[in-house]
C-alpha cells in the first residue's frame, strides 16, 4: 500500500539544521508532489513547502524562505526538509504528506530544538 | 496570506448527535478546500477533498458543504470514534493554509 516513513525524532541545539527525511512506497515516487508540513505544540498544522518528485521543482513558504530546503532522491524514492538556523520555536513535529489531497502522511518525526 | 477561521474551537456532545464545523476563508478559495481528521498521538488523515468529496472509506456520516468563503462540516451522527481534531484547509493560494483546528470531545 501507499506509505511514507520518516526518519526518527532530532533533537537540536539553537543554530544547527535538521534534515528529515520521507521515504516513499507502493505508488511512482516521481508522479506527484511531496508536501512538508509542521505542527507545533499547541499550534495549527503549517505548510512549509513542496517538491515535485518529478521535476524536482520546489515551492516554498515565504515564513521559510531561505530557512528550509526540499530536495528528493528518485533512486532512494525519499524527499528530505533540511531547516537552517533552528530556534526553540522550530520545535514541532514535521510532517510529510502526497499530493494535492495530502494523502497520506508519514508518521511525523519530533524535532526538539533546546539548548 | 489566505486566513482560515474554523469555529467553534472546540465542542462536546452526544454520541449520536448532530455536529457542524464551519470554517470561513479570509477570500474566495475557489471550493479548493480539504478536511482533515487528527486523533491523539497521530498524523492527520484526509476526510474530504473539494468541499464535498468523502475519502474512500469515510463513514457516510461525514458530509462537507459550502462556496466561497465559508464551508461547513457535518457529523450527522457522532460516534465514539469520531472523537479527534478535525481541521480545514485551502489549496488555492500559497502559501497552503489550514484552519486553527475544532477538538470534539464526548
Amino acid at each position: 500500500q501507499v506509505q511514507l516513513v520518516q526518519s526518527g525524532a532530532e533533537v537540536k541545539k539553537p543554530g544547527a539544521s535538521v534534515k528529515v527525511s520521507c521515504k516513499a512506497s507502493g505508488y511512482t515516487f516521481s508522479g506527484y508532489t511531496l508536501h512538508w508540513v509542521r505542527q507545533a505544540p499547541g499550534q495549527r498544522l503549517e505548510w512549509m513547502g513542496w517538491i515535485n518528485a518529478g521535476n524536482a521543482n520546489t515551492k516554498y513558504s515565504q515564513k521559510f524562505q531561505g530557512r528550509v530546503t526540499i530536495t528528493r532522491d528518485t533512486s532512494a524514492s525519499t524527499a528530505y526538509m533540511e531547516l537552517s538556523s533552528l530556534i526553540s520555536e522550530d520545535t514541532a513535529i514535521y510532517y510529510c504528506a502526497r499530493g494535492q489531497g495530502f494523502d497520506p502522511w508519514g508518521q511525523g518525526t519530533l524535532v526538539t530544538v533546546s539548548s | 496570506d489566505i486566513q482560515m477561521t474554523q469555529s467553534p474551537s472546540s465542542l462536546s456532545a452526544s454520541v449520536g448527535d448532530r455536529v457542524t464545523i464551519t470554517c470561513q476563508a479570509s477570500q474566495d478559495i475557489n471550493n479548493y478546500l480539504n478536511w482533515y481528521q487528527q486523533k491523539p498521538g497521530k498524523a492527520p488523515k484526509p476526510l474530504i477533498y473539494d468541499v464535498s468529496n468523502l475519502e474512500t472509506g469515510v463513514p457516510s456520516r461525514f458530509s462537507g458543504s459550502g462556496s466561497g468563503t465559508d464551508f461547513t462540516l457535518t457529523i450527522s451522527s457522532l460516534q465514539p470514534e469520531d472523537i479527534a481534531t478535525y481541521y480545514c484547509q485551502q489549496y488555492d493560494n500559497f502559501p497552503l493554509t489550514f484552519g486553527g483546528g475544532t477538538k470534539v470531545e464526548i
